[in-house]
């Protein structure tokens, strides 16, 4: 079945700790995006990537890192300079830039906390 | 730029009565608009979009929705809720030559038995 899948569903972190959240699509899709979701506050876009090798910071970008090595893949790193990283984590792709009429496919999600 | 209001946070409603969750956007070009679910714990499901043409839309799981220009809204719709109709609804804003979908806060609807 094709789809987006991220990993870890759980990933807990301690303080000053690097993490990288992984994403995986099989659909095919040009574009991929990251965004970040907590309560009250709707998604946030973190990075996205409209192309391999080429990625643009989206509203909250600061404290995240992302690579775009390969069509299928794009990991998100939470650095130790993002100040409150607990929150839910959301990939998501499409077949091009979401201008226009498609539809953005979102993985399950990795819920990230700091301990 | 893009902006998104969902005024209701929360939406009870008694299981098989109708719903309406209201979205209004703001934008000074055309827009492209879109409802998505989210079940507990997991990533966005499309529920249905508008991108042209008829302004009454239909989509998964007996919703509609109806795009008026004039009051620049997206309301969602259900004439009868199911229990399996709890869930979070986002409704979402693009326009040509942008590269990001922009959220609303989202709508916690909840069917009571």
């Amino acid at each position: 079945d094709g789809g987006i899948t991220q990993s870890p569903k759980y990933l807990f972190r301690k303080e000053g700790q690097n993490v990288t959240l992984s994403c995986e699509q099989n659909l095919n899709h040009d574009a991929m995006y990251w965004y970040r979701q907590d309560p009250g506050q709707g998604l946030r876009l973190i990075y996205y990537s409209q192309i391999v090798n080429d990625f643009q910071k989206g509203d909250i970008a600061e404290g995240y890192s992302v690579s775009r090595e390969k069509k299928e893949s794009f990991p998100l790193t939470v650095t130790s300079a993002q100040k409150n990283p607990t929150a839910f984590y959301l990939c998501a792709s499409s077949i091009r830039g979401v201008a226009g009429n498609t539809e953005a496919f979102f993985g399950q999600g990795t819920r990230l906390t700091v301990v | 730029a893009q902006s998104v209001t969902q005024l209701d946070s929360q939406v009870p409603v008694f299981e098989e009565a109708p719903v309406e969750l209201r979205c209004n956007y703001s934008s000074s070009v055309s827009v492209y608009l879109f409802w998505y679910v989210q079940y507990p714990n997991q990533g966005l499901q499309l529920l249905l979009k508008y991108l042209s043409g008829s302004t009454l839309v239909k989509g998964i799981n007996g919703f509609e929705a109806e795009f008026n220009k004039s009051q620049t809204s997206f309301h969602l719709r259900k004439p009868s809720v199911h229990i399996s109709d709890t869930a979070e609804y986002f409704c979402a804003v693009s326009a040509p030559g942008a590269n990001n979908l922009f959220f609303g806060t989202g709508t916690r609807l909840t069917v009571i038995p």
